[in-house]
């Protein structure tokens, strides 16, 4: 099946500070990745949709201007959390999907641990 | 209205033995589908199966199936013989509308974590 990778895995680092997730498609090419936010015991909540070559589409409460998103590439959708707090800590997970595949699968990455101190 | 509702938090399963997973959801589109995705503590989210609204057959995948009752709005899956590996959180979600048309957006329950039993 499709691989999403993203990195870092984890991330650790100090309040004030910005911090770039990266979500890479590894044997496809996807023209749409989304970002998902997971709080601990809890449900995966849609961020944004990442289209390659335009904006990215914000999810209702979520502050374009702190989660910064770029979909440079076919292959590649980077986040950035700028001027990160400890109310960032959280699992963010990117998915993907197919171009040209099934209707019914996204293909999900493995998550990245950010914590702010 | 929650879209996804799992009212099971927590299920503890002895190995072996059969188990359900409660799903129900909300939706006025006549187009929609709906996924399981197991979580294991790696924080990986694992694709275990899918069911379109218009799919006459309750899908199955190995030993997953999905108990799809359209009028009641549920979606249960089912997992036979569990094993210990079995051991994750599992989400249930929906997808709204057609993929055709760039519906690709999953909202997720709030998962129920299974812990299979030796």
């Amino acid at each position: 099946g499709a691989v999403v990778s993203q990195h870092p895995s984890r991330v650790i680092c100090k309040s004030g500070t910005s911090v770039k997730i990266e979500c890479r498609s590894l044997d496809f090419q996807a023209t749409t990745m989304f970002w998902y936010r997971q709080f601990p015991k809890k449900s995966l909540m849609l961020m944004a949709t990442s289209n390659e070559g335009s904006k990215a589409t914000y999810e209702q409460g979520v502050e374009k201007d702190k989660f910064l998103i770029n979909h440079a590439s076919l292959t590649l959708s980077t986040l950035t959390v700028t001027s990160a707090h400890p109310e960032d800590s959280s699992f963010y997970i990117c998915s993907a999907r197919v171009v040209a595949g099934t209707d019914n699968e996204q293909f999900f990455g493995p998550g990245t641990r950010l914590t702010v101190l | 209205a929650q879209k996804i509702t799992q009212t099971q938090p927590g299920m503890f399963v002895q190995e072996k033995e059969a188990v359900t997973l409660d799903c129900t959801y909300d939706t006025s589109d006549p187009s929609y589908g709906l996924f399981w995705y197991k979580q294991p503590s790696s924080g990986e989210m694992i694709f275990l199966i899918y069911q379109g609204s218009y799919d006459q057959q309750n899908a199955t995948e190995g030993r997953y199936s999905l108990n799809f009752q359209k009028a009641r709005k549920s979606a249960n899956l089912v997992i036979s013989a569990s094993q210990l590996g079995d051991s994750a959180m599992y989400f249930c979600a929906m997808r709204e509308g057609l993929w055709d048309f760039g519906n690709e957006k999953l909202t997720f329950g709030t998962g129920t974590r299974l812990t299979i039993i030796p």
